[in-house]
Parts: C-alpha cells; structure tokens; sequence
C-alpha cells in the first residue's frame, strides 16, 4: 500500500481566517513534505520533516506552520494567506534512515497524496 | 539553464500510438530518475524509476536512462485514451544531511484521442 491520504480535498478561505491542512501516511515512512503546485506548473518544495524534525525550509513565508506530531502525521497550518497562495498543496512520503549518504532507492522515491486545493479569497 | 529541461507539449496522439517523453538534464550529481503522471486536479502518481543508464519495462511502460547523454525517456506503447494526463520527470539529488530533493521537470501535458 502506498497511500498518503490528504484533508481536506478543497478549501476555501479568507485572508483573516485560520485553517489547517491534514496529511496521514501508514507505511511507515519517517520522511514527509510538503510542496505547493501552481497551474501548470511542477510541484515546488516547501518543507521537509526527518524524523519528525523539520530538516527543510524552503524560505516558506511564516503564515505557512508545518507541524509533525507523529511519524504518520503531518499539518500545515495555515494563517493570514493571500490570494496568490491558491494553489494545489501537495504532501508526499518517502522512507528515511539515520545513514547519511546512503543512497538507497527508498529514500529517493516520494509518494504522494492527492492533494488539497486550496482557494484564498 | 536550467537544472532539468521538459518539453511541455501538449502532445496529442491518436489511440493505439507509440508515445515518447523526454527530458534532459544538466546536474551530474542526479542519482535516481522518476517519472510520475498527474491527472487534472490530482496529485502525482508514481509510475516508475530507475538508477542507472539503460532500459526498465513495466507493462506498457519503458523508462530509458542514459547518463553519458544526461538524457531520460518514457515510452508509451499502444497508448489509451485513460493515459492522458500531465507526465513529470523528476530527478534526485543529495541536499545535505539524510536529505534527497527531487528537481521536477515543467510536465508534459498528453491527450489520446480515441
């Protein structure tokens, strides 16, 4: 199974409001993501979790908080956005080891859910 | 340049044909190349990847990767009308610490027309 599980499939939201984006995964990965995809456009990398740790930040605006509870789940909460981060939020997985430099296929290859559209008005 | 080049179609093809996606890419340092499709409002979907040059089948599927080139292709035999979707290359590469990052080409957008 190879499933990353993303809510909600749709958001809508205000510039004022606070919302929170949902991502859960079973296959025991301990490395999560999260990107950002604009139409037409790849996917782009925001944040990175290790472990639980955040070991990646892609200079993310702060009104974007990822949090990592547990090694199966993954937020991103979200506060004061504007219109221009409408886009399609993507969460993927892949396998971690504490090895560095090893460069096993596993931990090159993410999973990713279906995403959530989220829309700023 | 840029680190990974994707033509962005679109690409329209009747049912029944041969397809061929590329992607080229200019950063020695990318290990594993991945080919993931998108559906409209989807998220990606890996399909297949690969770590050295040569060739990987899977059903339908043929990923191709020749590293002396900096070349990578999937290829679509007796495509479908359910194949349509957006394919993206995307490569790996060592970011420091555990950390792997995948450099994702713009995506080809690809309709099979019945």
């Amino acid at each position: 199974d190879t499933e990353v599980t993303q809510t909600p499939k749709h958001l809508v939201m205000g510039m004022t409001n606070k919302k929170s984006l949902k991502c859960e995964q079973h296959m025991g990965h301990r490395a999560m993501y999260w990107y950002k995809q604009k139409a037409k456009k790849p996917p782009e990398l925001m944040f990175v979790y290790s472990y639980e740790k955040l070991s990646i930040n892609e200079s993310v605006p702060s009104r974007f908080s990822p949090e990592c509870p547990n090694s199966s789940l993954l937020n991103l909460h979200l506060h004061a956005l504007q219109p221009e981060d409408s886009a399609l939020y993507l969460c993927a997985s892949s396998q971690e080891t504490r090895t560095p430099l090893t460069a096993s296929v596993a931990k090159n290859i993410q999973y990713f859910g279906a995403g959530t559209r989220l829309s700023v008005l | 340049q840029k680190e990974v080049e994707q033509d962005p179609g679109p690409l329209s093809v009747p049912e029944g044909a041969i397809v061929s996606l590329n992607c080229t890419y200019s950063n020695s340092a990318f290990q594993y190349f991945m080919w993931y499709r998108q559906y409209s409002r989807k998220g990606p979907e890996l399909l297949m990847y690969t770590y050295s040059s040569g060739n990987k089948e899977d059903g339908r599927f043929t990923a191709q990767v020749d590293k002396s080139s900096k070349y990578i292709s999937l290829f679509i035999r007796d495509s479908q009308p359910s194949d349509s979707a957006t394919y993206l290359c995307a490569m790996s590469a060592y970011s420091g610490g555990s950390n792997y990052k995948l450099t994702f080409g713009k995506g080809t957008l690809l309709t099979v027309n019945p």
